[in-house]
């Protein structure tokens, strides 16, 4: 149990494109969800965190504009990248959090490379 | 406040010798501990976790983990390495009311010889 899924798991964009990314849990009710980036040969930096029906939660230093964050329901949230430009070009991982339990469950990752 | 600490980047161990990758932690609060492994381009997965009580903690793929109050550490090891152990392993700590915000480590890449 506890599987998430990331869709797509890479995508080519223009630079200026906006990028949608989806996180959903497939068995279980993720009341949170955690959205990180990953640069080569580096530790996952948290972007944010989504709660289910709210407002997400952004890291000091990454624009809420740029990286709009939608979390629906308690099986998907969303990450847009929007207005894209290369060095938004990483590897993005989300994850699902049961609220009851300690652990985050991470979703496949999704690698973008914008042109 | 919370952080990780991984010493060694980078560890190379030859196929049926000992692993052994190093994390401490610092933490205001009682710590939950996790180490997670990550194959190229892919997400990260569970390897085992302590939250409370036995400080012995049994993960899957044949890896433990002790939990040492006294010297803030929860090292990982393996008895015998396999081939298919070479990977990046993160080592990342929560607490209790943190909402499952985890702080990570660096990562260390295990590299496995013939």
């Amino acid at each position: 149990g506890a599987v998430v899924s990331q869709h797509p798991s890479w995508v080519i964009c223009k630079s200026g494109t906006s990028v949608k990314i989806e996180c959903r849990s497939l068995d279980f009710q993720a009341t949170t969800m955690f959205w990180y980036r990953q640069f080569p040969k580096q530790s996952l930096m948290l972007m944010a965190t989504s709660n289910e029906g709210s407002k997400a939660t952004y890291e000091q230093g990454v624009e809420k504009d740029k990286f709009l964050i939608n979390h629906a329901s308690l099986t998907l949230s969303t990450l847009t990248v929007t207005s894209a430009h290369p060095e938004d070009s990483s590897f993005y991982i989300c994850s699902g959090h049961r609220g009851r339990e300690e652990t985050q469950y991470f979703g496949p990752g999704t690698r973008l490379l914008v042109l | 406040a919370q952080s990780v600490t991984q010493l060694g980047s980078h560890v190379s161990v030859s196929e049926g010798a000992l692993v052994l990758l190093r994390c401490n932690y610092s933490s205001s609060v009682p710590p939950y501990l996790f180490w997670y492994v990550q194959y190229p381009n892919q997400g990260l997965q569970l390897l085992l976790k302590y939250t409370t009580g036995a400080t012995l903690v049994k993960g899957i793929n044949g890896f433990e983990a002790e939990f040492k109050k006294s010297e803030t550490s929860f090292h990982l090891t393996k008895p015998s390495a396999h081939m298919s152990d070479a990977a990046e392993y993160f080592c990342a700590v929560s607490g209790y009311n943190q909402g499952g915000k985890l702080i990570f480590g660096q990562g260390t890449e295990l590299s496995v010889k013939p």
